[in-house]
């Protein structure tokens, strides 16, 4: 079983729409949450850290449930410069290696 | 620098040819890390640094894969004896230590090298 596992897509989602999807990560001890975002095989850059509380950045909304092990990212009103690979990704203390999901592909389409 | 520096862009082997990739992390920066994204997007870890020091070398391919982070010049990820399944897109990444408090844990990548080995 994969550390952090995702759903690959892609979702074809019209612009304006809505999207949603999870990860779950398998290490319980997992200290720090990430959504990164990833285009055409570029560098990942972040798109949002992850809090127990859940949070949101604009039309982003990230959500943690830690009993049950997974995290969500919810963009609403979706623009087609949205269209990428969202990487989910779990680490551990300062320092310490983030292990990144197989990555959620998404398309926003006209 | 303010960004993290990798080179080269692109690096073309021969199976069985040493290939040896670069990256200069942000100044100030105390972690970095490499890691290698093959196809369908998977990333793996292969080595972190705090400064000089070995910190996780978990990921490491031992028999043919080395890395360094010396003072003052560029970390360095070296393959002895390419073969094809090395073909990547490495990627260094570095990030700054927490504070008591406060772990961002956020990681700064480069674009990244993009190793092909025929």
């Amino acid at each position: 079983r994969k550390e952090v596992e995702q759903d690959p897509g892609p979702f074809n989602v019209p612009e304006g729409a809505t999207v949603a999807f999870n990860c779950t990560y398998s290490n319980s001890a997992s200290q720090s949450f990430f959504w990164y975002r990833q285009d055409c095989r570029k560098e990942p850059k972040l798109l949002m850290s992850v809090y127990s509380s859940g949070n949101e950045d604009g039309r982003f909304t990230a959500q943690l449930n830690r009993a049950s092990q997974y995290i969500s990212l919810l963009i609403r009103d979706s623009k087609l410069s949205d269209s990428a690979t969202y990487l989910c990704v779990v680490g551990g203390a300062a320092g310490n290696k983030l292990t990144f999901g197989g990555g959620t592909r998404v398309l926003v389409k006209p | 620098g303010e960004e993290v520096a990798q080179t080269p862009k692109h690096l073309v082997r021969g199976e069985g040819q040493k290939a040896k990739l670069y990256c200069a992390p942000i100044k100030g920066h105390s972690y970095v890390f490499w890691y290698q994204q093959v196809l369908k997007n998977e990333f793996k870890f292969l080595i972190s640094f705090q400064n000089e020091n070995v910190f996780d070398e978990t990921g490491m391919p031992k028999e043919r894969f080395s890395a360094k982070c010396l003072p003052n010049s560029p970390c360095s990820l070296e393959i002895q004896a390419t073969k094809l399944e090395d073909s990547a897109v490495y990627f260094c990444a570095s990030s700054q230590p927490g504070t008591a408090s406060v772990n961002t844990g956020e990681l700064f990548f480069g674009e990244g090298s993009r190793l092909t080995v025929l």
